[in-house]
């Protein structure tokens, strides 16, 4: 069985500090993939990164980084220099291979206050 | 590419009513749809899973009478609630994966905020 946990309920910050968020996951299989969504108010899901379990090279984009650890199996993501627009519900999910369901975190609520 | 929408966005119905909702695949063909259910303040939990042309499989705990899925098209779904009361008021989101997905990846609609009075 799959799981994916988001220990952080809510992060509170202000402007220009960097953040990370914890996703932790457990899976049997060898291959797998790892997601991360943002939905801010709207509700609308974003969708942020894609990584396989084959790839652990560490993603930079802009101010969003993903450091995917196999060894610790965690797959946490850093916001440099958060802005209010960053405020938003954050969930990592978690799909086997095989075109699997996708198995989603709690959440961690972000919220960025000038 | 891969754009889902939904329809509607929002909707309020009465309680004993029914209420469709529908999911589109706009530019893909969609093999596989996905029907959440997110309550206030949670995570997205899985409803069922539908396939194209054939029964949608429903996670335990998911009444089929009561959450009628059709994935009569490879481009479009529906999820209807039948006889809502006010405990099913919540934000239901679709999402599809087509033929050749990437990792496994869903393409998410925009949700519909069902408010059940």
């Amino acid at each position: 069985a799959q799981k994916v946990t988001q220990a952080q309920t809510e992060i509170s910050v202000v402007e220009k500090e960097d953040v990370t968020l914890d996703c932790v996951y457990e899976t049997r299989d060898t291959t797998y993939y790892l997601f991360w969504y943002k939905q801010p108010p709207s509700g609308e899901l974003v969708f942020l990164i894609r990584r396989n379990s084959f790839d652990e090279q560490n993603e930079i984009s802009g101010r969003y980084s993903w450091n995917f650890q196999k060894s610790t199996s965690s797959f946490n993501f850093t916001i440099t220099a958060s802005q209010v627009v960053d405020s938003a519900v954050y969930f990592c999910a978690l799909s086997e291979a095989g075109y699997s369901t996708l198995t989603f975190g709690k959440g961690t609520m972000l919220l960025v206050s000038p | 590419g891969a754009v889902v929408s939904q329809h509607p966005s929002r909707v309020i119905c009465k309680s004993g009513t029914s209420v469709k909702i529908e999911c589109r695949s706009l530019d893909f063909q969609a093999t596989t749809m996905f029907w959440y259910r997110q309550f206030p303040k949670q995570s997205l939990m899985l409803m069922a899973t539908s396939n194209e042309g054939s029964k949608a499989t429903y996670e335990q705990g998911v009444e089929k009478d009561k959450f009628l899925i059709n994935h009569a098209s490879l481009t479009l779904s529906t999820l209807t609630v039948t006889s809502a009361h006010p405990e099913d008021s919540s934000f239901y989101i679709c999402s599809a994966r087509g033929r050749t997905g990437l990792g496994n990846e869903q393409y998410f609609g925009p949700g519909t905020r069902l408010t059940v009075t």
